[in-house]
């Protein structure tokens, strides 16, 4: 099976634009989940996706949003970008939704904003 | 906020060695997991071990949990140089909101 793929891979943004990242999941998975990774802070959740239904929100503002399509490809979305989204953004695909299940991660969109 | 917290947050070990990590959390947990992070693989998942469980293996991989302490520790046993990675513990709480929370990890470095 193809693993967890992102696209873009890299991006570079000005302060104030707005960007859409996109995660294909493994074929089959119908759960996607969207992480934010900063040295400082680790990895930080952002949100959960299963069958087109955010089920899962992390603690973060309403600039970050995100989308779940028919064939579980997902996409987030940041607008009014800030220096301090600069980070890796990671999308992983799980079987089902929930913590029970192990995820697959794809390589991430290495996001920098000047 | 860090639901856990590995320790200690850098290991360095000669190839051959054992490595342990531990992860502390704070709330009752569903399961907890164990991934690794390096820059040719990306985040992989190692193993998840239930609140119900207390010890899991796979290959040279070994994960206790204790959930009266609220720590788990993974050793890596007879490690080699391609074992250098960052490793991360995951837990949910045991509530509704069962979202993953991350360590900041553990970065390990096996020497040839």
């Amino acid at each position: 099976k193809a693993g967890v793929t992102q696209t873009p891979r890299y991006l570079i943004k000005t302060r104030g634009q707005q960007v859409t990242l996109s995660c294909s999941p493994i074929s089959g998975h119908r759960s996607v989940s969207w992480y934010q990774q900063t040295p400082g802070q680790g990895l930080q959740f952002l949100f959960e996706y299963f069958s087109e239904t955010q089920r899962n929100k992390g603690n973060f503002p309403g600039r970050f949003s995100g989308r779940q399509f028919s064939n579980s490809r997902s996409e987030m979305n940041v607008s009014t970008l800030e220096l301090g989204d600069s980070a890796l953004y990671l999308c992983a695909s799980s079987l089902q939704a929930g913590s029970d299940y192990e995820q697959y991660f794809g390589p991430g969109t290495r996001l920098t904003v000047t | 906020s860090q639901q856990g917290e590995e320790d200690p947050q850098a290991l360095s070990i000669q190839e051959g060695e054992n490595a342990t990590m531990n992860c502390s959390y704070k709330t009752s947990i569903n399961n907890l997991q164990w991934y690794r992070q390096n820059s040719g693989r990306g985040l992989v998942h190692l193993i998840l071990i239930r609140s119900n469980e207390r010890e899991k293996h796979s290959g040279r991989l070994r994960v206790t949990l204790d959930t009266s302490k609220k720590s788990s520790s993974l050793l890596i046993t007879a490690s080699r140089a391609a074992d250098t990675a960052s490793y991360f513990c995951a837990t949910d709480n045991a509530g509704n909101n069962r979202k993953l929370i991350w360590g900041l990890g553990t970065s390990l470095a096996v020497n040839p």
